[in-house]
């Protein structure tokens, strides 16, 4: 079941530059989407979230960006700071409100 | 700010034997789930439950699973006859009743089954 892929198991970045993070999903039912954050030993942490009617959403330095037609999101992280390596999960869901997972993406913070 | 808690952090038990996995919710959340990652695996769904019942269920959760919310806060997981296969990480979460409130997760509990 690949209904959520994040197909780049990590992402290396330069502190101080931007991280993209990308998200591609095949339910067009899913009309919620989840960013979180997972430090080792730690539960998944809530970072930011796009209902399906928006096609951007930003809290600080964190960006979110749906793209329906394509079926894609993306996580953009500027500038990017060392306490931000981590691995970043994608989620979606639809109505019933269970979340459907990504495999994570690995980002490392370069100083 | 408030927080879900899980406890045990770890728990160890024999192939066979029942294990219950214990979560605080954020207390005023009234939806709360269950989810499970096998090492090396995606997170998966397991249950929703929401008003005393259960409000859906994957494939995963059979008959061998059972939640509770024995009181105001506790919400447990229970599993009766724990397999080898059942080793992984449990995850709770809980989320707010307002629409595309996100769920909010416990640092989970690390099953290992013997």
């Amino acid at each position: 079941d690949q209904q959520v892929k994040q197909n780049s198991p990590s992402l290396s970045v330069q502190e101080g530059r931007i991280s993209i993070l990308n998200c591609d999903y095949t339910n067009s039912m899913f009309d919620y989407f989840l960013w979180y954050k997972k430090y080792p030993a730690e539960g998944p942490t809530f970072l930011i979230s796009i209902s399906s009617i928006k096609d951007k959403n930003e809290d600080g330095r964190f960006t979110v960006f749906l793209n329906k037609s394509a079926k894609h999101l993306s996580l953009h992280i500027v500038p990017s700071q060392p306490g931000d390596s981590a691995v970043y999960f994608c989620a979606a869901s639809d109505s019933n409100y269970q979340l459907i997972w990504g495999a994570g993406t690995k980002l490392i913070i370069k100083p | 700010e408030p927080e879900v808690t899980q406890t045990p952090s770890h728990q160890v038990t024999q192939m066979g034997q029942e294990v219950i996995l214990r979560c605080v919710p954020i207390s005023n959340h009234l939806y709360f789930y269950w989810y499970r990652q096998i090492l090396g695996q995606k997170v998966e769904f397991l249950v929703s439950f929401y008003n005393n019942e259960i409000s859906e269920k994957s494939e995963i959760f059979d008959d061998q699973f059972s939640v509770e919310r024995p009181d105001g806060s506790n919400f447990t997981l229970k599993i009766r006859s724990t397999k080898l296969e059942d080793s992984a990480m449990y995850f709770c979460a809980s989320r707010g009743t307002a629409i595309n409130q996100p769920q909010h997760f416990g640092d989970g509990t690390r099953l290992s089954i013997l």
